[in-house]
This record gives structure tokens, C-alpha cells and sequence, in this order.
């Protein structure tokens, strides 16, 4: 089966500094895709960053970098210049199937500090 | 452009009893997805609907059923409500390729009491 792993339930940032968020996952396709997602206290889940597997390169929107490591199955989120609108659980995924269900980690909460 | 709408916002409801909660996709989005988030875990997939079908099913009960309209809204019905039902309700829409991004909605929060 398919899993999803964030080995970090809590996380803490200062204000204007960098964290990683750590993922890690289980396949055995060779193209696939791979998702950061962020979840604020409103609830609804908002898509912050999207990896397609067969590209070397990776994904950067804004503030937001990945880091992909294929061949480790590792799936990390790097956020630079944090702000306190940050703060959020932060969920990663993986779609899979004929639908691409996703199937997500436990989640990262993350706390900004002034 | 209009995003995902869900509704209800909130529903209480008691052990027994049946509910439905709606869901119209981001426009131009043609497949719904439906998961059940509980308190402090993950999303868990429920089903799918593509072209009025479910097209996929997670590990849920017959007692979670849905439906999906001609204008690809989709509706998540939950029969003889359990305890354990209650949980966050997301709809994310997507446009039915593999691997299409799913755009979410704000979700229902259904408490069984």
C-alpha cells in the first residue's frame, strides 16, 4: 500500500526565517505526482506547491521550494521569509489510481513566533 | 471565478439519523472528490464521481453514498449515523485527468452526537 510520511507533528519558526518540513513516501510507479498542502485554522485546504516526478528540476512558487530526492522517496518543503500567515498544519500528498485519490501524511503543524 | 463551495457550513445531527452534505466544483472542473478529515489526522478518501459514475471507492461503508448532477455538482449522503462519523467533511474538484490537482472547499463539519 501506498503511504505518506511526515515524521514532524509540530514545527517552529521564527518570523522572517527558513524551516523544513520533512516527507517521505512509498511507491514503486516511476512517474507520479507530489503535493504540499496547508491547512489554516479556517479549515479549508489550500495547495501551496505541486512536484511532477519525472522532472529534475524542483517546483518553487514564491516563498515555497521543494526539495525532491526520487531515489530516497523524499519529499520536503522548504519555506523562506516566514510570515505569521504561515502558521498552519500542513499536510503532504500523493495521488494514486485510476480517480488519483489522495493520500496524505499525518500532517505538520506549524507555528510562527515573533 | 467561483472556487469550491460546500454546504453546509455546520451540521449537528444524532446517532440514527441521515445526512447530506453538497459540493458544486471550481468551474470548469468536472470530477469531485469526497474525504472525511477527523480531528487531528489526515484526510481519508471516501469515493469519486466522474461523468455521473464512482469511479473510485476508499475503504468506507455502504452507508456513505453520493451522487453527481448533469452540472457536476455532487452530493455525499451518510445513512444510520455512527459516533465516529463526525469529522470534516472536504469536496475537492479537479478536471478527471490523472493527476489533476484537487482544488478543495471549505468543507462541513458534522457532528453526531
Amino acid at each position: 500500500a501506498q503511504t505518506v510520511t511526515q515524521s514532524q507533528p509540530e514545527m517552529s519558526v521564527q518570523e522572517a526565517e527558513t524551516v523544513t518540513l520533512s516527507c517521505t513516501y512509498d511507491t514503486s510507479e516511476s512517474d507520479y505526482y507530489l503535493f504540499w498542502y496547508k491547512q489554516p485554522p479556517s479549515r479549508q485546504m489550500i495547495l501551496v506547491i505541486r512536484q511532477e516526478a519525472y522532472k529534475q528540476q524542483n517546483a518553487t512558487e514564491n516563498r515555497f521550494s521543494v526539495n525532491f530526492q526520487k531515489a530516497a522517496k523524499s519529499f520536503s518543503l522548504k519555506i523562506s521569509d516566514s510570515q505569521l500567515g504561515d502558521a498552519a498544519m500542513y499536510f503532504c500528498a500523493y495521488p494514486t489510481g485510476t480517480a488519483s485519490k489522495l493520500t496524505f501524511g499525518t500532517g505538520t503543524r506549524l507555528q510562527v513566533t515573533l | 471565478d467561483a472556487g469550491v463551495t460546500q454546504s453546509p457550513t455546520h451540521l449537528i445531527k444524532t446517532r440514527g439519523q441521515q445526512v447530506t452534505l453538497r459540493c458544486s466544483p471550481k468551474s470548469g472542473h468536472d470530477t469531485v472528490s469526497w474525504y472525511q478529515q477527523a480531528l487531528g489526522q489526515g484526510p481519508q478518501f471516501i469515493f469519486q464521481y466522474y461523468e455521473e459514475e464512482e469511479r473510485q471507492r476508499g475503504n468506507f461503508p455502504d452507508r456513505f453514498s453520493g451522487h453527481q448532477f448533469p452540472n457536476y455538482s455532487s452530493e455525499l449522503n451518510v445513512n444510520a449515523l455512527l459516533l465516529g462519523d463526525s469529522a470534516l467533511y472536504l469536496c475537492a474538484s479537479s478536471g478527471g485527468q490523472n493527476w489533476d490537482t484537487q482544488y478543495f472547499g471549505p468543507g462541513t463539519r458534522l457532528t453526531v452526537l
